[in-house]
């Protein structure tokens, strides 16, 4: 079975563009989450898809946003790019979204990321 | 505001050493609590996942515990060897905001 798919591996990208992030889910998985990672601040939550619907969103400017297809692979724009915005940036899928309590033993799988450079 | 602290930083063990990485959360209102492992430039790698009700979980050389009223986790590795050399990360769901919540991390390096 493949696993979590990100495209592109690396990007370069100056201050004030805008770039946008691709993630195939493991087959059959419906749920999509994405993370920021960063030597100061670590990993942390940006949003969660399941079914196409935006369940959770962490704490970043609205210059960050997503969405999902029926397909459930997602895309992550960031727009006008500012040089900390500078981060891998990492998707995960997992069976089940996190629609209740129950369903949080799904584990997530992780894709390698896309390893983002604002100059 | 629900924090992860996970002590040390790094860590560097010579091979065969059984060792225990730290993981302590401020809000003991989890859904679950996860270990994963990271190797440079790659993603994450889900090891053990400990539901909120469970004390512990087991997997080959690894175990995970888990006691929410002080707020802690441990996970334990037996009879390390270089390939266990990585970034070992902790996280939990947080109740309410059913957010992930990482910690930032143990470097563990273990030496041939």
């Amino acid at each position: 079975k493949a696993g979590v798919t990100q495209t592109p591996r690396y990007l370069i990208k100056t201050r004030g563009q805008q770039v946008t992030l691709s993630c195939s889910p493991i087959s059959g998985h419906r749920s999509v989450s994405w993370y920021q990672q960063t030597p100061g601040q670590g990993l942390q939550f940006l949003f969660e898809y399941f079914s196409e619907t935006q369940r959770n969103k962490g704490n970043f400017p609205g210059r960050f946003s997503g969405r999902q297809f029926s397909n459930s692979r997602s895309e992550m724009n960031v727009s006008t790019l500012e040089l900390g915005d500078s981060a891998l940036y990492l998707c995960a899928s997992s069976l089940e979204g996190r629609v209740s309590a129950s369903s949080y033993n799904s584990p997530l799988h992780f894709g390698n990321g896309t390893r983002l450079t604002v100059t | 505001k629900q924090e992860v602290t996970q002590i040390p930083a790094a860590l560097s063990v010579p091979e065969g050493e059984n060792l225990v990485l730290n993981c302590s959360f401020t809000d003991s209102a989890i859904y679950n609590l996860q270990w994963f492992r990271q190797d440079p430039g790659k993603g994450l790698t889900s090891l053990l996942l400990i539901q909120s009700s469970q004390r512990e979980q087991t997997s080959g050389r690894l175990n995970a515990s888990l006691d929410k009223s002080s707020g802690r986790s441990t996970l334990y590795i037996a009879a390390s060897q270089p390939g266990d050399s990585a970034t070992y990360l902790c996280a939990v769901i947080e109740g309410g905001s059913e957010k992930l919540v990482f910690g930032k991390g143990t470097k563990l390096t273990v030496n041939p």
